[in-house]
């Protein structure tokens, strides 16, 4: 059974610039959410997506947006991007739709603003 | 706010001893508590869950234990392995919140 795939792993941007990154969840899982990690600063939750619904959304600015497709898939975008903003982002998926359980989580994608 | 805290940076342990690993939160709401394991360059990967229901969970070398009244928990690895040698995170939810709250990773380096 294939894990979470996230896309690109790797990517450099220029301040202003905007970058979407994808995720595709495990065969079967719905809910898909994603996380910021920064030194120091540990993983920071952005947003969550089921049945192409957003359900929850962390503290981030509007610049940071999501979306769902029916397939379950999900891509996230950051516009205008800021020197602040290079870090990992890591996708994770779950089974549930409400239930606490585990998310299984991709390698993440590195993005690098310069 | 940081509702998850892990409060010990790093912990070094001789292979073969226990590794404890502590983790406090402060919101009542947190049903759920996990703990991941991350590696450089990869994303975290679960260890091991435990319901606010239970006080105690256990698989292989791994043992969660979770205090409610005192809103902490943690987590024992026996017999410490260097392949242990990682960052772990505790993590928690509420249900129905639909997301995760971090703590700030603990980075264990298992000694031979």
């Amino acid at each position: 059974k294939a894990g979470v795939t996230q896309t690109p792993r790797y990517l450099i941007k220029t301040r202003g610039q905007q970058v979407t990154l994808s995720c595709s969840p495990i065969s079967g899982h719905r809910s898909v959410s994603w996380y910021q990690q920064t030194p120091g600063q540990g993983l920071q939750f952005l947003f969550e997506y089921f049945s192409e619904t957003q359900r929850n959304k962390g503290n981030f600015p509007g610049r940071f947006s999501g979306r769902q497709f029916s397939n379950s898939r999900s891509e996230m975008n950051v516009s205008t991007l800021e020197l602040g903003d290079s870090a990992l982002y890591l996708c994770a998926s779950t089974i549930s739709a409400g239930l606490n359980t585990e998310a299984f989580f991709g390698q993440g994608t590195r993005l690098t603003v310069v | 706010d940081q509702q998850v805290k892990q409060n010990s940076p790093s912990l070094s342990v001789q292979e073969g001893r226990i590794s404890i690993l502590n983790c406090d939160y402060t919101n009542s709401m947190f049903d759920y508590f996990l703990w991941y394991k991350k590696y450089p360059a990869e994303g975290p990967t679960f260890l091991i869950s435990i319901s606010s229901i239970k006080d105690k969970n256990e698989d292989g070398r791994f043992t969660v234990f979770l205090n409610k009244s005192a809103k902490h928990l943690s987590l024992h690895i026996v017999p410490s392995q260097p392949g242990d040698s990682a960052v772990y995170f505790c993590a928690a939810s509420a249900t129905n919140d639909y997301k995760l709250s971090f703590g700030a990773g603990t980075t264990v380096t298992v000694r031979a």
